[in-house]
């Protein structure tokens, strides 16, 4: 079946230092991969995406490339924000194999700290 | 578009008692997914529908819990009787097949069962 994995959190940053928050996957199919992020009190919201292999989603700084040779698709910034803080989600669709549901990670928690 | 919409946004009743939580999915979307999500399991998928017509309603708990989406633009997510373990927020999520099934996420039910 498909999973996807992501690094434990929580992380901890200082502003404008560099993040990579590790997602890989297992999926019968070709996927398409996300990254969410969830707010304190609020929805997931989509952050990025990328549909097929070697594709780059990037979206306010974050980017990630879709590796299909290493089955990854980790997530980076540059130079994190305060307002960066948030629960990042991992997730899959593998809708060639017939299922139209997401498959998530657990969420890495990232704290930012002026 | 005005987005996901749910309602209520809290709710808090005691064990025992009927909840009924509302969804209502952005226009022209065929799927709607509901979610849970708790510090202890993380996000889980409960029921997805897809043209109104339950798929997969294998993470639904137990027989306490049922789902209708008698039409297009409305969805509920029903517990009877809610029991305490049942605390957690309740995300409804929107998608449209053709842009690689990439979810809308709702604002979500916070409920809590005393």
């Amino acid at each position: 079946g498909n999973s996807v994995t992501q690094m434990e959190g929580p992380v901890t940053l200082s502003e404008e230092a560099f993040l990579t928050i590790n997602c890989t996957y297992t999926a019968t199919g070709y996927p398409s991969l996300f990254w969410y992020v969830q707010y304190p009190g609020e929805g997931l919201q989509l952050l990025l995406k990328a549909t097929k292999a070697d594709d780059k989603g990037s979206n306010k700084g974050f980017e990630a490339t879709y590796r299909k040779e290493t089955t990854s698709f980790h997530l980076e910034k540059g130079s994190v924000q305060v307002s960066d803080s948030a629960v990042y989600f991992c997730a899959l669709s593998d809708s060639g194999a017939g299922s139209y549901q997401l498959t998530f990670g657990k969420g890495t928690k990232l704290s930012v700290i002026p | 578009d005005a987005g996901v919409i749910q309602s209520p946004r809290h709710e808090v009743t005691e064990m025992g008692q009927e909840v009924t939580l509302r969804c209502k999915p952005i226009s022209g979307h065929d799927y709607l997914f509901w979610y849970r999500q708790t510090m202890m399991r993380g996000l889980e998928l409960l029921i997805y529908f897809n043209n109104n017509v339950p798929i997969d309603d294998s993470g639904m708990p137990e027989d306490r819990f049922s789902a209708k989406m008698p039409n297009a633009s409305f969805s509920t997510l029903k517990i009877q009787p809610s029991e305490p373990r049942d605390s957690a927020v309740y995300f409804c999520a929107s998608s449209n097949r053709t842009k690689y099934n990439e979810q809308f996420f709702g604002p979500g039910t916070r409920l809590t069962v005393l």
